[in-house]
């Protein structure tokens, strides 16, 4: 299994809801990743998990986040979202933090904050 | 942090015609990839090239790290090889950085 799985594809909630994104992977890989993208951005990096550790925030909201159950199971929880969090959020993993790996991302949840 | 540059940022094709996208990086990298982003929304990883060449297919890919860029070819355009392409690369700070990306449009 060479893919990263995220769920939903698709995600409409309002500004009171609570909701979580999840994103899958067996590849054994001991590093896995929260994107932003806004529309014609490239992705931005959100939070970065190690060894199920959190080791980076770049400073995203408390009204994101993330959790990582296990090795293989990542999740951002969503909570009192403003319509500016519209945005595709992509989920990547790699081998191991750091330079000499490449990394494969998911297929994306488009969110929608009405 | 490393600065990424994509060229050229828009890229119209007629059917069959070749195309260069250029990536300059701002300092030394370990690690550096070739996305494709297809219109809904999915990252496609094409290259995972920190220095030398590679090719598959239709699609190669050069990078020169001792002078900081990386070139990817694409020859005889095809329609579904439109889309955004991104560089990304991994310097000092252990983060993936994407540049700005190239749409390429390719008409039939």
């Amino acid at each position: 299994d060479t893919e990263v799985t995220q769920t939903p594809k698709h995600l409409v909630m309002g500004m009171t809801n609570k909701k979580s994104l999840k994103c899958e992977q067996h590849m054994g890989h001991r590093a896995m990743y929260w994107y932003k993208q806004k529309a014609k951005k490239p992705p931005e990096l959100m939070f970065v998990y190690s060894y199920e550790k959190l080791s980076i925030n770049e400073s995203v909201p408390s009204r994101f986040s993330p959790e990582c159950p296990n090795s293989s199971l990542l999740n951002l929880h969503l909570h009192a979202l403003q319509p500016e969090d519209s945005a595709l959020y992509l989920c990547a993993s790699s081998p191991s933090v750091g330079e000499n790996y490449g990394y494969t991302f998911g297929s994306g949840t488009r969110l929608t904050v009405v | 942090g490393i600065q990424v540059e994509q060229s050229p940022p828009d890229l119209i094709l007629q059917e069959g015609a070749n195309s260069t996208l250029r990536c300059n990086f701002s300092d030394s990298v370990n690690n550096l990839q070739w996305f494709h982003q297809n219109p809904w929304g999915q990252l496609i990883n094409l290259f995972y090239i920190p220095s030398g060449t590679k090719q598959n297919g239709r699609l190669s890919a050069t990078t020169v790290a001792t002078e900081r860029y990386s070139l990817l070819y694409i020859s005889s355009s095809q329609t579904t090889d439109s889309g955004v392409y991104f560089c990304a690369v991994v310097g000092s700070a252990r983060q993936l950085t994407f540049g700005s990306g190239t749409q390429l449009t390719v008409l039939p």
